[in-house]
């Protein structure tokens, strides 16, 4: 079936400093990935929709320059946090779907600690 | 915006035990997703459903797409100890590659 990879699992990072998370599609092309930011206890927010070779979609509330995304290929979307603070801290899930008409799969997503 | 409330938010059941669960909207969808959440991990599929009234298995998994488009249920049966984590539905239109969560059930088994 269909693989979503996202690395790294967990970081810990200061705060000021910037962090990349990558998604990768393994065994297929994604020219859409979806990025979720899920809270403790809560369900999953749909941050911004990547798009390859072209801008991503934000959702309201969220600060495009904050959370910059990049989707260079079929198989690859990163998200980079810039100037983490301690709010940002979070679960960062990935998502992708093999065609138009097919359910989302998602990545084992990633524990962001700003300290 | 589009909200699933899905209820009940938690349930303690013994092993063996049959669990129901269910989600429902304020607008309709064209096609209702189940999935199922471990601690750390993302979202796994289970069940999707693209017609209304249309019931489907899994396993020991049943889920069933509301009549009204606004609601779908997902049933287990014969609980097992890693039917534990978090089940969350989620809703999708046609033409709209977002999803929309819902609130998600967290299932515990008590030994």
């Amino acid at each position: 079936g269909a693989v979503v990879s996202q690395h790294p699992s967990w970081v810990i990072c200061k705060s000021g400093t910037s962090v990349k998370i990558e998604c990768r599609s393994l065994d297929f092309q994604a020219t859409t990935m979806f990025w979720y930011r899920q809270f403790p206890k809560q369900s999953l927010m749909l941050m911004a929709t990547s798009n390859e070779g072209s801008k991503a979609t934000y959702e309201q509330g969220v600060e495009k320059d904050k959370f910059l995304i990049n989707h260079a290929s079929l198989t690859l979307s990163t998200l980079t946090v810039t100037s983490a603070h301690p709010e940002d801290s979070s679960f960062y899930i990935c998502s992708a779907r093999v065609g138009s008409n097919s359910p989302l799969h998602f990545g084992n997503g990633t524990r962001l600690t700003v300290t | 915006g589009q909200q699933l409330n899905q209820s009940p938010q938690s349930m303690f059941i013994q092993e063996g035990e049959d669990v129901s669960m269910n989600c429902t909207s304020s607008s309709i969808f064209n096609t209702w997703l189940w999935y199922k959440q471990d601690p750390g991990e993302g979202p796994v599929l289970l069940i999707a459903l693209y017609k209304a009234g249309e019931l489907t298995s899994n396993g020991r998994l049943t889920a069933q797409f509301g009549i009204t488009r606004k609601d779908s249920f997902l049933n287990i049966s014969a609980s097992i100890p890693s039917d534990v984590g978090i089940y969350f539905c989620a809703g999708q239109n046609f033409g709209n590659e977002k999803l929309t969560f819902g609130t998600g059930t967290r299932l515990t088994i008590i030994p």
